[in-house]
């Protein structure tokens, strides 16, 4: 199993401009979840999906749109860039949203660097 | 609302050496605690966790206790590695079930 990957690794926008950050699992896990890492603030939880066609807002939505079409993929868009969107991003997975929570047990993918200028 | 501190890094130790790292954290409740770590172009990987007071959770060669008391969950090991490098985080879940993180603690072992 691959696990959990994210794609880029990094990327540079401009203000405005719009991307998709990719994840995916291979592991049949009903629970995804977005977070974003900031200096000083550690993870913070942005969206989340329970199963494919159903996600909610985390902490700091704002910004941020996701879909969950299948149960593998698990896409981040950004519409219109802003500077405050720099970070780096997590995506995690889990077997279903009680494991996540009450066991901890999520796996995450590797990161992405992302810088608005 | 729930939150978790960490000690402010970064750590730098020599191979061999103590290792601490404090967590406190506030939740309502009984919150089940956990350290996760991020070794350099990885993900973060659960290292191990707690869900009661008094439990003490250990893997690797790292312990922390659940103490109520002081609510804290402080990361030890006896004997640091350079293989240990990597970024700490404490964690919790309390009410709303979600994972509720510290801000990281770099930890550097030199040899």
């Amino acid at each position: 199993n691959a696990g959990v990957t994210q794609t880029p690794k990094f990327q540079v926008l401009k203000t405005g401009q719009s991307m998709t950050l990719q994840c995916a699992q291979d592991m049949n896990h009903e629970y995804m979840s977005w977070y974003r890492q900031d200096p000083g603030m550690g993870l913070r939880l942005i969206h989340y999906s329970v199963g494919a066609g159903i996600t909610d807002q985390g902490e700091v939505p704002n910004g941020y749109n996701v879909s969950r079409s299948t149960t593998e993929d698990f896409p981040l868009r950004l519409l219109s860039a802003a500077p405050s969107q720099t970070s780096v991003y997590f995506c995690a997975s889990s077997l279903s949203p009680i494991l996540a929570g009450a066991s901890g047990e999520q796996y995450f993918g590797p990161g992405t660097r992302l810088t608005v200028t | 609302g729930d939150s978790v501190t960490q000690m402010e890094g970064p750590v730098t130790l020599s191979e061999e050496a103590f290792l601490t790292i404090n967590c406190t954290y506030t939740a309502t409740g009984y919150p089940s605690l956990f350290w996760y770590v991020q070794y350099p172009g990885e993900g973060l990987q659960l290292l191990l966790k707690a869900t009661k007071a008094d439990d003490k959770g250990s893997n690797k060669g790292f312990e922390a206790t659940y103490r109520k008391e002081t609510t804290s969950f402080h990361l030890e090991k006896g004997s640091v590695q350079v293989s240990d490098s990597a970024v700490y985080f404490c964690a919790l879940v309390a009410s709303g079930s979600r994972l509720t993180f510290g801000e990281g603690t770099q930890l550097t072992v030199n040899p």
